[in-house]
């Protein structure tokens, strides 16, 4: 068992360019959730799917940002015309029933 | 709005000492877990602790719903524990976890 995986590790885009951020759950577990980590923040609740739907994204930005769940093996969070202020580590997590389990994050640097 | 707060935010131990970390909710929660990272790390979940007190290892957790409150301690601490441990709770009936911001404990020799 690998745990989560999210890929890539880092990603740099330019200001105005999109990001896609990749999080492969552990097998067997019904629930994903997005989370962004700063520094000055700190661990901030994006979205969340439960058996692939759609359950919580009372954290998503509105107007960038999106999620998907397309299969129970992998969800995506898209991030488009991305700004510096966009800069954080990503992380993804799944679960089975209460502990969450996470992957080692996605660092994404906007210039 | 959901609120948690750790304390100390910071703290400075010589190997062996124990650490009692604090953790306190804005609202009833029904859910709460102690997470650990090191820098640059993986948050790893320590404990599952709704209530009542709950030991794994080194680590016991005692959470009181009531007051809204979680603590951990750490007995005879070990350079290794050095790191950000975080406390997180839900809304009861959500799987959304809130994070505090942490406590960074340092163990030196």
């Amino acid at each position: 068992n690998a745990g989560v995986i999210q890929t890539p590790r880092h990603k740099v885009t330019g200001k105005g360019q999109e990001a896609t951020l990749w999080c492969e759950p552990i097998s067997g577990h019904s629930a994903v959730f997005w989370y962004r980590q700063t520094i000055v923040q700190g661990l901030e609740f994006l979205t969340y799917f439960r058996n692939q739907a759609p359950i919580d994204d009372s954290g998503m930005p509105k107007e960038r940002f999106s999620a998907q769940m397309p299969n129970q093996s992998h969800s995506t969070l898209k991030i488009q015309s991305t700004q510096p202020q966009d800069s954080a580590v990503y992380l993804c997590a799944s679960s089975k029933r209460e502990t969450l389990y996470f992957g080692s994050g996605t660092r994404l640097t906007v210039l | 709005e959901q609120q948690v707060q750790q304390s100390p935010a910071s703290l400075v131990l010589q190997e062996a000492e124990n650490a009692e970390l604090q953790c306190s909710f804005s609202i009833f929660t029904n859910q709460v877990q102690w997470f650990y990272q090191r820098p640059g790390g993986r948050l790893v979940s320590l404990l599952y602790n709704p209530s009542g007190t709950k030991q794994s290892g080194r680590l016991t957790s005692t959470t009181v719903i009531k007051e809204r409150r979680s603590s951990l301690h750490i007995s005879s601490s070990q350079i290794t524990d050095s790191g950000t441990y975080l406390c997180a709770e839900n809304q009861g009936g959500s799987a959304k976890l809130i994070f505090g911001e942490g406590t960074k404990l340092t163990v030196s020799s």
